[in-house]
């Protein structure tokens, strides 16, 4: 069971937008920035946003990154078959002396 | 740019240790902002961190495996290990290590090993 919450799949035909939530807590969320990481089957993570809404070089500004409260929400839009991929959210926890903890993931479908 | 690649045996038998390193190339460990980190993913699921070392010494694992985790950093090789002990087949999974930067991308994962699937068997 992971610690951040993401619904586990999510689909969206090209050109079309779509949504993926990470729902956390007042210890990591809530009072820490989100990390968002795309993993191609099969391939290494990357990284998609730092700091809740940051693209680092190289990641298409069709792909938005937000936080709210103890949520977070990735938008990618202008969907394009490349997209599909495994999302995760992850963020540092407070408790137990700290620690950085992931979302379960959110396999993207693109139609 | 900085590289990092995983390495170690690709099979460990339950109650033994698994040993990892990762080299880092096209960069330092000796890098004050940069933690190298390792983090897992079992077959088909997601992603679970296991911790990080500064090459100052300074660790932070993942409490639910601090018991049985070590870390350790080689200024000299440039590179950074992972040790993990009394394995079970509950650790069989691909391992990633990782570079957390917290300069300019607060502390996010930034580099990536391209991962080493190790399987836990007797």
């Amino acid at each position: 069971q992971s610690v951040l919450t993401q619904p586990p799949s999510a689909s969206g035909s090209p050109g079309q937008r779509v949504t993926i939530s990470c729902s956390g807590s007042s210890s990591n969320i809530g009072s820490n920035s989100v990390n968002w990481y795309q993993q191609v089957p099969g391939t290494a993570p990357k990284l998609l946003f730092y700091d809740n809404d940051q693209r680092p070089s190289g990641v298409p500004d069709r792909f938005s990154g937000s936080r709210s409260g103890t949520s977070a929400s990735l938008v990618i839009s202008g969907l394009q078959s490349e997209d599909e991929a495994d999302y995760y959210c992850a963020a540092w926890d407070n408790s137990l002396n700290g620690h950085v903890v992931f979302g379960g993931g959110t396999k993207l479908t693109v139609l | 740019q900085v590289q990092l690649q995983e390495s170690g045996p690709g099979l460990v038998k339950p109650s033994q240790t698994l040993s990892l390193t990762c080299t880092v190339s096209g960069g330092s460990v000796r890098s004050a902002g940069h933690y190298w980190s390792w983090i897992r993913q079992h077959p088909g699921k997601g992603l679970e961190w296991i911790g990080y070392i500064h090459y100052s010494g300074t660790t932070y694992f993942n409490p639910s495996l601090k018991s049985r985790v070590s870390m350790s950093v080689d200024r000299v090789n440039n590179q950074f290990s992972l040790k993990l002990t009394s394995v079970t087949v509950a650790d069989t999974a691909m391992f990633y290590c990782a570079r957390r930067d917290t300069v300019g991308l607060d502390g996010a994962f930034d580099i990536w090993g391209q991962g080493t699937l190790v399987t836990v068997s007797s």
